[in-house]
């Protein structure tokens, strides 16, 4: 069965510095999809950044980008710049590249950002 | 784009009482995923629905929950009868179904069960 982990319950980091959140997962699958979501306190769940198993480079969203290492199975994500509207629960999920498969997350890491 | 639509947003019911949350996704969408969250365990996957249909219902906790998708616009989540520990946030998430397409969230309706 897939799974997807997430090794830091808590990290914080300075406004405007740079911090990255750790994910791996364990698959038998060679096609597949992860992503990040964020969830400020509001609760809603908001999608950060995508990456297609297939696709050697690395996904890039402003701010935001990923370290994907397919064969470690490692997909990190990088915050450049932060700011204080990124503190938020981040959660690393796994996708089956079939065309019904469902999303898979760890159990998130929460991100305080310190003015 | 109205987005994920779920109501209630709050839900607040004594033990043994019905509950039911709805869920409409966003129009065009072809899946339909019932998630669970709590600090314990994190988001959990209840059920899912590929055009109407139940795809994958191992996550559904006991007989007590039960999911309905009559159409492609519309779906309940019901449990019946409530207990204390099936307090959580419930969130309905869509999808076009395919790898890369991300799921899309409602905000979720947090229910409590005393």
């Amino acid at each position: 069965a897939q799974t997807v982990t997430q090794s830091q319950p808590e990290m914080s980091v300075q406004e405007a510095e740079t911090v990255t959140l750790s994910c791996t997962y364990d698959t038998s699958e060679s096609d597949y999809y992860l992503f990040w979501y964020k969830q400020p306190p509001s609760r809603q769940m908001i999608l950060v950044i995508r990456q297609e198993a297939y696709k050697q480079q690395n996904a890039t969203e402003n701010r935001f980008s990923v370290n994907f290492q397919k064969a470690a199975k490692s997909f990190s994500l990088k915050i450049s710049d932060s700011q204080l509207g990124d503190a938020a629960m981040y959660f690393c999920a796994y996708r089956y590249g079939g065309s019904q498969g469902n999303l898979i997350f760890g159990k998130g890491t929460k991100l305080s950002v310190k003015p | 784009d109205a987005g994920v639509i779920q109501s209630p947003r709050h839900e607040v019911t004594e033990m043994g009482q019905e509950v039911t949350l709805r869920c409409k996704p966003i129009s065009g969408h072809n899946s339909l995923f019932w998630y669970r969250q709590t600090m314990m365990r994190g988001l959990e996957l209840l059920i899912y629905f590929n055009n109407n249909v139940p795809i994958d219902d191992s996550g559904m906790p006991e007989d007590r929950f039960s999911a309905k998708m009559p159409n492609a616009s519309f779906s309940t989540l019901k449990i019946q009868p409530s207990e204390p520990r099936d307090s959580a946030v419930y969130f309905c998430a869509s999808s076009l179904g395919v790898g890369d397409s991300p799921l899309h969230f409602g905000n979720g309706t947090r229910l409590t069960v005393t």
